[in-house]
């Protein structure tokens, strides 16, 4: 069962565009919130992060949209570049303490081409 | 401290024969991880360390998988008896404990393939 579901599975944007991918969760215990980029043959790397007390974050050209009561947030790209050319993973985890926290569930990714 | 580093990158070996993946993580993070990759998807949880301790093991680390952190540093996460469904990208990850628990540092991953 996936605990998180990402669309789309793949995403082909002209540079200079936008670049959208959502996700979307069931368990309203997740609290935490990160996106990962991956290049080929490289482990993920965290992006951005959010937590539910806020509704937006920003940092240079990417930006997290959240919205709770909806159960799901989205990654927008400004300005996509072809070095931004990488498979992007969205994950959550759960509150409390112990080894829940770091256990993320990742969803399927998104492979994004930026087309020059 | 260049990061998590994962040995060997890639292993190709046949169904039967056992494999063993090293994990060096950050060395501040008391946290360390493994998780597994397939194609097409998202990393996978298989357990998890506090120091030497294992805390947690996904119901996907079956009887055949074993990991240690014997020193609380670096990480072994051993198959036997490989199968072909075991060929994925075996990642590493390390993080501190308390609020910076959540933020994951992966290592490049060592891929494994079953012939």
């Amino acid at each position: 069962q996936q605990q998180v579901k990402q669309s789309p599975q793949s995403l082909i944007v002209q540079k200079g565009g936008i670049s959208i991918i959502n996700c979307a969760y069931e368990n309203t215990a997740f609290d935490y919130f990160p996106w990962y980029q991956q290049f080929p043959g490289k482990g993920p790397a965290l992006l951005i992060a959010i937590r539910p007390d806020v509704s937006e974050k920003k940092e240079g050209r990417f930006t997290i949209s959240f919205n709770k009561s909806a159960k799901q947030f989205s990654l927008h790209i400004m300005d996509s570049q072809p070095g931004d050319s990488a498979t992007y993973f969205c994950a959550a985890s759960k509150r409390g303490g112990g080894s829940t926290l770091g256990r993320l569930y990742f969803g399927r990714g998104t492979q994004l081409t930026v087309w020059p | 401290d260049t990061g998590v580093s994962q040995n060997p990158r890639h292993k190709i070996t046949k169904r039967g024969q056992n494999v063993t993946f090293r994990c060096d993580p950050i060395s501040e993070h008391n946290r360390l991880y493994w998780y597994r990759q397939t194609l097409g998807q998202g990393p996978e949880f298989l357990t998890y360390f506090q120091n030497e301790a294992q805390l947690e093991k996904s119901r996907l680390l079956s009887d055949r998988f074993s990991a240690e952190r014997p020193k609380g540093s670096f990480s072994t996460l051993e198959i036997q008896r490989t199968e072909q469904g075991d060929s994925a990208m075996y990642l590493c990850a390390s993080s501190l404990g308390g609020p910076g628990a959540n933020v994951l540092t992966f290592g490049a991953g060592s891929r494994l393939t079953v012939l």
